[in-house]
């Protein structure tokens, strides 16, 4: 099956600055690539997704990059605010021609935006 | 348009007993996955419905069971709760398989 690696599992950064998280995943069959920013209490928000046939996709603050050849994929936040405190989460999806396999979640990512 | 709510938001049970959660998806979607967080293994897939049908299912014990209804709402099922089966249980729906996924809020369960 998938397997999701992200790093760092910690990241500060002084306001204002850029972030970056970053993953790997295993399975060459993913082609559908979510961002989740999850707070305290609360259930993961879709914050941006790629999917396989893109290699960079941007709203806003924030980026997604994706290298197939390599299995990798990248979160890119400029311009960091306190608000953007909270832990993040990549995840891969599997498709065949059978359907979907379900979401493959990385550990996550404590970003801290110090001021 | 309302989110997805998951009910109850909170629930505590004991070693032995079954529980079932409740999710009804955002309107208009079809797809209504599960999804179990504890702090250990982080965010596993449980399994995942389309049009009432259980489309895929993640490594768990046949104790975990779900089902979807005609109007896309889903409920999950543990039987014979374990302690570790302690977790906050997420819920996502989407337009259809392989789409975009969004989550509600969660149940918080404790199995004491």
């Amino acid at each position: 099956g998938e397997n999701v690696e992200q790093h760092p599992s910690t990241l500060s950064v002084q306001e204002g600055d850029s972030a970056v998280i970053k993953c790997t995943y295993s399975d060459s069959a993913s082609n559908y690539f979510p961002w989740y920013k999850q707070e305290l209490g609360k259930g993961p928000q879709l914050i941006i997704d790629i999917r396989s046939n893109v290699g960079e996709k941007k709203d806003q603050r924030i980026a997604v990059t994706l290298n197939k050849t390599a299995k990798h994929f990248s979160l890119h936040i400029t311009e960091t605010q306190p608000e953007d405190s909270a832990v993040y989460f990549c995840a891969a999806e599997p498709y065949s021609g059978g359907g979907a396999d379900g979401l493959t979640f990385g550990k996550g990512t404590h970003l801290i935006i110090q001021p | 348009k309302a989110g997805v709510t998951q009910t109850p938001r909170y629930l505590i049970k004991t070693r032995g007993q079954q529980v079932t959660l409740s999710c009804s998806p955002i309107s208009g979607h079809r797809s209504v996955s599960w999804y179990q967080q504890t702090p250990g293994q982080g965010l596993q897939f449980l399994f995942e419905y389309f049009s009432e049908t259980q489309r895929n299912k993640g490594n768990f014990p046949g104790r975990f069971s779900g089902r979807q209804f005609s109007n896309s709402r889903s409920e999950m099922n543990v039987s014979t709760l374990e302690l570790g089966d302690s977790a906050l249980y997420l819920c996502a729906s989407g337009e259809g398989l392989n789409t975009e996924a969004f989550f509600g809020q969660g149940t918080r369960l404790t199995v004491v």
